[in-house]
């Protein structure tokens, strides 16, 4: 399995706030990265697909870069709806398909 | 605008089989792959298999064979079950539409819950 790891597991910041989280894999997945963030209660919703590109609907505040084995996702001011769990997933490898452990973010 | 719909037992018992189905509301069945995923309470995402539109599938590994997902094109709906069914099974199951092998639009989560 390709193993997906997030840092940091958890970061607390303000309204406002540049905020970035990797993900590095355990091998090279190209760009077949994806990010998803997840309020309590409800499912994931899809940010970020082939490591770069914007889902429909999502605010341009969210980007997504990286290659190979290192991703970031980057928020760049901080809103009150996006302190959630937001998770890292790859589709190179479906046998299966793996997601990181995700990074809580939180209101400072 | 895609709606996917749940609908199954959410309390079994150890050895028995899990049974959801997922309705799906404004999409053609024929141009994606639909997946079902699952999250144990406080933790994160498993992925289970997927099923195209013709009943190809592919599952994870983990669940050991014990996974079938199949697909109902003339009703519009797709469904998971899951055998010898044990504790370590519970879990939020949600059902999803793939952008390409990924999950990208989910179903609203059902909570199944493995007790004697």
């Amino acid at each position: 399995d390709i193993q997906l790891t997030q840092s940091p597991s958890a970061l607390s910041a303000s309204v406002g706030d540049r905020v970035t989280i990797t993900c590095r894999a355990s091998r090279s997945i190209t760009t077949y990265l994806n990010w998803y963030y997840q309020k309590p209660g409800k499912p994931p919703k899809l940010l970020i697909y082939a490591a770069s590109s914007l889902q429909s609907g999502v605010p341009s505040r969210f980007s997504g870069s990286g290659s190979g084995t290192d991703f970031t996702l980057t928020i760049s001011s901080l809103q009150p709806e996006d302190f959630a769990t937001y998770y890292c997933q790859q589709s190179y490898d479906l046998l299966p398909i793996t997601f990181g452990q995700g990074t809580r973010l939180e209101i400072k | 605008q895609v709606q996917l719909q749940q609908s199954g037992a959410g309390l079994l018992k150890p050895s028995e089989t899990l049974s959801l189905t997922c309705d799906v509301y404004g999409a053609s069945f024929s141009d994606y792959y639909w997946s079902w995923l699952r999250q144990p309470a406080g933790k994160g995402l498993e992925w289970i298999g997927e099923v195209s539109h013709t009943g190809a599938t592919t599952y994870n590994p983990s669940l050991n064979s014990r996974a079938t997902i199949s697909v109902d094109t003339s009703t519009n709906q797709f469904s998971l079950s899951i055998k010898s069914l044990t504790a370590a099974d519970t879990a939020i199951y949600y059902c999803a539409r793939n952008k390409g092998h990924s999950p990208a639009d989910w179903g609203q989560g059902t909570l199944v819950t493995v007790s004697s």
